[in-house]
């Protein structure tokens, strides 16, 4: 059981450059989201989706685009990459039901924008 | 609006000891309460989550916590402190069904 994998581990950018994340999880779960981590700041939402086709923005959204076609898949989008976007970006999932349940994480994409 | 804070940064102790990660969070409803760990280069595991009920929750690797109302936290226990145990911890808060909100981070050293 593979549970959330994210793509790629590593990724080098220049400025303006474009790229997507792509995080995949297994779970059938219904709640995906998009974290980055900064240190010192905890973890930071950027982006989630409650179900296939649906998306909303987080508390750190300006910069980045999200797509859930599949139910399974939710993709993170840089459009043109900045240095402040250099971050360690955390996909999680979570099953559909009440408040008590644990998000999963996924190992995480170390991105640095030079 | 949910919030938490983990006011050390850092935390040392001795193997063998006694170890405890403080949390605290701001809630206008009933909380629900996370801890994680993050190891390096790995995402954050769960450990243990309170709903209701019974303050001390027990959870993953003889790792408990202590809810307690009145002094809104939720600081994370462990008995006896192993090297093992070092990382980084993450105290979390859910208000209703809404997103989770992340503390900074707390670094626990255990040293031999």
């Amino acid at each position: 059981n593979a549970g959330v994998t994210q793509t790629p581990k590593f990724r080098v950018l220049k400025t303006g450059q474009s790229m997507t994340l792509l995080c995949a999880q297994d779970m059938n779960h219904e709640y995906m989201y998009w974290y980055r981590q900064d240190p010192g700041m905890g973890l930071r939402l950027i982006h989630y989706s409650v179900g296939e086709g649906t998306t909303a923005k987080g508390e750190v959204p300006d910069g980045y685009n999200v797509s859930r076609l599949k139910k399974q898949n939710f993709l993170l989008g840089l459009e043109s990459a900045a240095p402040s976007q250099t971050s360690v970006y955390f996909c999680a999932s979570r099953p559909l039901g009440g408040p008590d349940q644990p998000q999963h994480f996924g190992d995480g994409t170390r991105l640095s924008i030079l | 609006a949910q919030s938490v804070a983990q006011p050390e940064d850092q935390v040392n102790v001795a193997e063998g000891n006694p170890l405890t990660v403080k949390c605290t969070y701001s809630v206008s409803g009933n909380p629900y309460l996370f801890w994680y760990v993050q190891y390096p280069n790995r995402g954050l595991q769960f450990l243990l989550k309170y709903i209701t009920g019974d303050n001390l929750v027990k959870g993953s690797y003889g790792f408990e916590a202590e809810f307690n109302k009145s002094q809104t936290s939720f600081h994370l226990k462990k008995p006896s402190a192993l090297v093992s145990d070092s990382a980084l911890y993450f105290c979390a808060v859910r208000e209703y069904n809404n997103d989770m909100r992340f503390g900074a981070g707390t670094r626990l050293t255990v040293k031999p």
